[in-house]
């Protein structure tokens, strides 16, 4: 079982719909919680990162994190075709040093209809 | 501010040749990463490299190797290519130790790689 995972789809959507993407995660340990978006041909880009456990909202975008199930979610609300990526989750557990463990989802990806 | 730089973005290689990749962090980050998406695999993580040390290396073999310089920036260097080498590899930069308790990875747009 790996330690993250990640629904690849493809996932298609009609624009200005709610978008759920979600990852699941077996190590207990995992403190911190990321999204990452990547655009075809580019290096993914930091969307959000959280620490606890509830909802983190910058903009559009809204992560969940539930560690009592070991879930963690990203919505995108009123979607729009500029959203159409992959997008990864990844979680770190600070082992002493810096990231010492960071585990990222093999990515799902996302196209908006227009 | 400018981000993480990788040069060249692309780049094809012959199986057996010896390649050299770079990156240039952003200011004030200590610490770089090396990670590699080969198609279908997602994000392999490569080496970790803080203060001009390597930090941790991932499970690939010694022809993979690299170095980070004074001014923080790294090279990976990949010796006796083989097809399978063919992937995009990326480099990340982050804050190191004693700059906050937690900082994120930002990456660069990468290098593609290809073997033939």
């Amino acid at each position: 079982q790996k330690e993250v995972e990640q629904d690849p789809g493809p996932l298609s959507v009609p624009e200005g719909a709610i978008v759920s993407l979600n990852c699941t995660y077996s190590n207990s340990a995992f403190q911190y919680f990321m999204w990452y978006r990547q655009y075809s041909r580019k290096g993914p880009e930091l969307l959000m990162y959280t620490y606890s456990s509830g909802n983190k909202e910058d903009g559009r975008f809204t992560a969940q994190v539930d560690k009592s199930s070991k879930y963690i979610s990203l919505f995108i609300r009123d979607s729009q075709p500029s959203d159409s990526a992959t997008y990864l989750c990844a979680m770190s557990v600070i082992l002493g040093f810096g990231n010492e463990k960071l585990t990222f989802g093999t990515g799902t990806r996302l196209t908006i209809i227009p | 501010e400018a981000g993480v730089t990788q040069s060249p973005t692309h780049l094809i290689k012959t199986r057996g040749q010896q390649v050299t990749l770079r990156c240039s962090p952003i200011s004030g980050h200590t610490s770089v990463y090396w990670y590699q998406q080969a198609l279908g695999l997602g994000l392999q993580f490569l080496l970790w490299y803080d203060e001009g040390e390597e930090r941790n290396r991932g499970n690939f073999p010694p022809r993979f190797s690299g170095r980070q310089f004074p001014n923080y920036s790294s090279e990976l260097n990949v010796n006796a290519l083989e097809l399978e080498d063919s992937a995009l590899y990326l480099c990340a930069s982050s804050l190191g130790e004693g700059q906050g308790d937690f900082s994120p990875l930002h990456f660069g747009n990468g290098t593609r790689l290809t073997v033939t």
